[in-house]
């Protein structure tokens, strides 16, 4: 079984509609990430959490929000989704001290 | 300017061959790098961090030279199943483990 799941694994969308991605991680990491990664452009950072009541703002939070509901536990929303916000989403986790990141299957979003 | 420049690619080399990749920071403050692989339509995992003194897994070289910042990978005997996107990966040292990631330099070895 994979250690970070995402689900859903593709999603299209209207724009305006509310849309939630959640990741789950079984590694017992405390820190945990949202990227978004678009062609040419790599992969830029949402939000990240550094324990369930630590948030923080990545480098391109506006039109995102983001919850950890526990520790396992990291979900993404847009709140009204637009289309350049189609992208594929990764979340990922770290334990705390360590730089090395580990990745769920990402999330292909299309908003039309 | 990006933080984190690659060359896109794609680098089409054949079986056996040797292929080398260079990465660039701007950001004089970057204190950890390190090297991820992307499959197409895959997540990017770790395939190794890069020394200061330049470290090899295998048939893979990392380099590192800090005063012209610029990272290097260097991969021998390249085999069909090296074909992927490479990613160069910078932490800051005042980013509380934060990555910065480059956008990616696509491989293709051909039979």
């Amino acid at each position: 079984d994979a250690d970070v799941t995402q689900t859903p694994r593709n999603r299209i969308t209207k724009t305006g509609k509310r849309i939630m991605l959640e990741c789950s991680q079984t590694k017992g990491h405390d820190r945990m990430y949202w990227y978004r990664q678009d062609p040419g452009l790599g992969l830029r950072l949402i939000y990240y959490s550094f324990d369930v009541k630590d948030i923080n703002k990545g480098e391109i939070s506006d039109g995102y929000s983001v919850s950890r509901q526990a520790q396992a536990k990291f979900s993404l929303s847009l709140e009204s989704a637009i289309p350049n916000q189609t992208a594929l989403y990764f979340c990922a986790t770290s334990v705390g001290g360590s730089t090395e990141q580990y990745f769920g299957p990402g999330t292909r979003l299309t908003v039309t | 300017r990006k933080e984190v420049e690659q060359d896109p690619g794609p680098f089409n080399v054949p079986e056996g061959a040797t292929v080398a990749f260079n990465c660039t920071y701007s950001n004089s403050a970057s204190q950890s790098f390190f090297w991820y692989r992307q499959d197409c339509r895959k997540e990017p995992k770790l395939l190794m961090s890069v020394y200061s003194s330049g470290n090899e897994d295998g048939r893979f070289t990392a380099q590192l030279n800090r005063a012209s910042q610029y990272i290097s990978l260097l991969i021998r005997d390249s085999k069909l199943s090296d074909s992927a996107t490479y990613l160069c990966v910078v932490n800051r040292r005042d980013s509380s483990y934060k990555l910065i990631f480059g956008s990616g330099t696509r491989l293709l070895v051909r039979p």
